[in-house]
């Protein structure tokens, strides 16, 4: 079994439109969590942790399920610069981070 | 702030040949990651150094793999001898700190091709 799964899509949504992603993870002992933005043939880039609380950061919202093992990406109003693949990452109490394999993101004008 | 840099960004060579990856994190970073991308796959985990010293080197596949980071600054992988199934991507990442959720910023990473 992965440490962390994601529907790996694609998502091809309408600009403005508001779409979801969900990860799952294994380890129910993991510290920390992220997600990262990967752009085509660039290198991933923070987007946000994700806290126990759950957080916005603009249209983006991360929420954290500890019971469920499960993480989320609600983004509002997407934007056609939000076209990406958004990568699950989950730090274990050994500091190694698990990605998952991302969600393929196309927002359609 | 200059971010991670790799180098270079691109390498072909040859099965059996020797490549050597550099990677410079970001000043005053103690943590430094290996990781790689296999096509279709997701990024693995290969090694975590904390200054000099491996920390977690769990990932690396084999002994034909080898990192070093020699004075805790910048770091190498040389893969040697290359093998077929070694392509892909490969990405380093630093962070300050050491646990507390610190988030690691990647370089642009260095697409190996090995024929």
């Amino acid at each position: 079994r992965k440490e962390v799964e994601q529907d790996p899509g694609p998502f091809n949504v309408p600009e403005g439109a508001t779409v979801a992603f969900n990860c799952t993870y294994s380890n129910s002992a993991s510290q920390s969590f992220f997600w990262y933005r990967q752009d085509c043939r660039k290198e991933p880039k923070l987007l946000m942790s994700v806290y126990s609380s759950g957080n916005e950061d603009g249209r983006f919202t991360a929420q954290l399920n500890r019971a469920s093992q499960y993480i989320s990406l609600l983004i509002r109003d997407s934007k056609l610069s939000d076209s990406a693949t958004y990568l699950c990452v989950v730090r274990d109490t050994g500091n190694q981070f698990y990605f998952g394999t991302g969600t393929s993101l196309t927002v359609i004008p | 702030e200059a971010g991670v840099t790799q180098f270079p960004s691109h390498s072909v060579i040859e099965k059996g040949q020797t490549v050597t990856l550099r990677c410079d994190p970001i000043s005053g970073h103690d943590n430094l990651y290996w990781y790689r991308r296999v096509m279709g796959k997701e990024i693995k985990f290969l090694l975590h150094f904390v200054k000099e010293s491996k920390q977690d080197e769990s990932g690396m596949p084999n002994n034909r793999f080898l990192a070093e980071r020699t004075g805790g600054t910048y770091s190498t992988l040389k893969v040697q001898p290359a093998e077929l199934e070694d392509s892909g991507v490969y990405f380093c990442a630093s962070s300050q700190g050491f646990g507390g959720g610190q988030p690691q910023h990647f370089g642009d990473g260095t697409r190996l091709s090995i024929l």
